[in-house]
């Protein structure tokens, strides 16, 4: 009965190295999102990953940025040349019902850029 | 600019009686809110949702108001227990009618629930 499954739950990087995130959504959720939680602020949605597909990416950052949900594994987040303003908990989500906001939330993954 | 505001940071109260947790909004076409509730270290668990066409919804011990005049919703536990003692976030899907998991979280409001 496993939930959203997130790893790694802490990782540290140095400044301009690579983070790379990874989601494994509920058994049978083919929507995976992923938000964004700075300290002290509320979650900001970031990206809406179906199979194979982005279907919403309106908060994604531009550049450094970007996610995928392949065909087989988990759903990942990269964030590339990392800096001191990406530290934060990235959450990811799953839900097998588009039209709902009832969403099923990882543990998180709690980056810390020194 | 916020479009979900929840201004109160922190809520203390005692186990036993009510609490109220308040949410504001700025769009008028939201039409379906969600409250989460999130623990330390651990991600946030759906809690309780009302459509724009209801103005009550009651689960167990969770009620949540919705005022749409007023562009308010109000979550009420009662009784309030120390297991409720958690941060309260409010939100809405950005996307009314389509797709909904680009919620809007309000900042939260941190609920402790004393002995």
């Amino acid at each position: 009965n496993a939930g959203v499954m997130q790893n790694p739950r802490h990782l540290v990087r140095r400044r301009g190295q690579e983070a790379r995130l990874r989601c494994s959504p509920v058994k049978g959720h083919s929507h995976v999102y992923w938000y964004r939680q700075l300290p002290e602020e509320g979650l900001k949605f970031m990206v809406y990953l179906q199979k194979e597909n982005i279907i919403d990416e309106s908060g994604m950052p531009k550049e450094r940025f970007s996610a995928e949900f392949p065909k087989e594994g988990p759903s990942i987040l990269r964030i590339q040349q990392v800096v001191r303003g990406d530290s934060a908990a990235y959450f990811c989500a799953s839900g097998d019902k588009p039209n709902t906001g009832e969403l099923f939330f990882g543990e998180g993954s709690r980056l810390t850029v020194l | 600019d916020q479009q979900v505001k929840q201004n109160s940071p922190s809520l203390s109260v005692q186990e036993g009686r009510i609490s109220i947790l308040n949410c504001d909004y700025t769009n008028s076409m939201f039409d379906y809110f969600l409250w989460y509730k999130k623990y330390p270290a651990e991600g946030p668990t759906f809690l309780i949702s009302i459509s724009s066409i209801k103005d009550k919804n009651e689960d167990g011990r969770f009620t949540v108001f919705l005022n749409k005049s007023a562009k308010h919703l109000s979550l009420h536990i009662v009784p309030s227990q120390p297991g409720d003692s958690a941060v309260y976030f409010c939100a809405a899907p950005k996307d009314y009618g389509g797709s909904q998991g680009n919620l809007i979280f309000g900042k939260g409001t941190k609920l402790s629930v004393k002995p």
